[in-house]
């Protein structure tokens, strides 16, 4: 069974520039999560997904992140512009059945923004 | 409010040596889950071992061991015989509600050959 994939691996961009991320959930997989992981800390809840409803973005900041899910498999975060603040590692999770203890992760995108 | 706090931010220690990696949680629910993961340098996190708060059983999985004690709120991670493959940034988590995880600050283990 193949894994979460996610693309880019490692992205850097200039400041203010706008960038996106990718991920492919493993097949049959419902709920899709994307984590925010600063260096040196634990991932943080961005976005969940359940099929292609955000049933949770209280943590995305909406003035410049966004993120979609169309036809509830695929999934894409956008940030425009980018920040300094930015960089970190953005990961993506998904489970079969909507709860978090049976989630499985992608290897990551690592975010430079100079 | 729930919290996890792993204190050990790095640990080096000597192949075959046994470590223990320290997890502290708070929550005010009767029921929640438990986790630890491993992130090694490629970058994904690796599902390790969930728990849950009616059972307080230690477990061994070869080389691993976890320590869960309510008393403490403590959910302590023991590699024993470490190996170089041990390496990576380990995390302790806390789930309350089944859509929710939250994660500690994580802790890097060396193992030095």
């Amino acid at each position: 069974e193949a894994g979460v994939v996610q693309s880019p691996r490692y992205k850097i961009i200039e400041k203010k520039q706008p960038v996106a991320f990718w991920c492919n959930p493993i097949s049959g997989h419902n709920t899709l999560y994307w984590y925010l992981q600063n260096l040196g800390q634990g991932p943080e809840l961005l976005i969940r997904y359940e099929n292609e409803e955000a049933v949770d973005d209280s943590q995305l900041p909406k003035d410049r992140f966004s993120a979609e899910r169309l036809k509830g498999v695929d999934s894409t975060l956008k940030i425009q512009p980018a920040e300094l603040g930015d960089s970190a590692v953005y990961l993506c999770a998904s489970s079969k059945d909507g709860t978090a203890y049976e989630q499985y992760f992608g290897p990551g995108t690592r975010l430079t923004v100079t | 409010a729930q919290k996890v706090t792993q204190a050990q931010t790095e640990i080096s220690v000597v192949e075959k040596e046994d470590v223990t990696l320290d997890c502290v949680y708070e929550t005010r629910d009767t029921t929640y889950y438990l986790f630890w993961y491993k992130q090694p340098p490629s970058g994904e996190l690796v599902f390790l071992i969930r728990r849950n708060s009616f059972d307080e059983q230690n477990e061994i999985s070869g080389r691993y061991s976890w320590n869960f004690q309510k008393s403490t709120s403590s959910f302590n991670f023991t590699i024993t015989a470490s190996q170089v493959v041990d390496s990576a940034v380990y995390f302790c988590a806390l789930s309350e509600a089944p859509d929710k995880i939250i994660f500690g600050k994580g802790t890097r283990l060396h193992i030095l050959p």
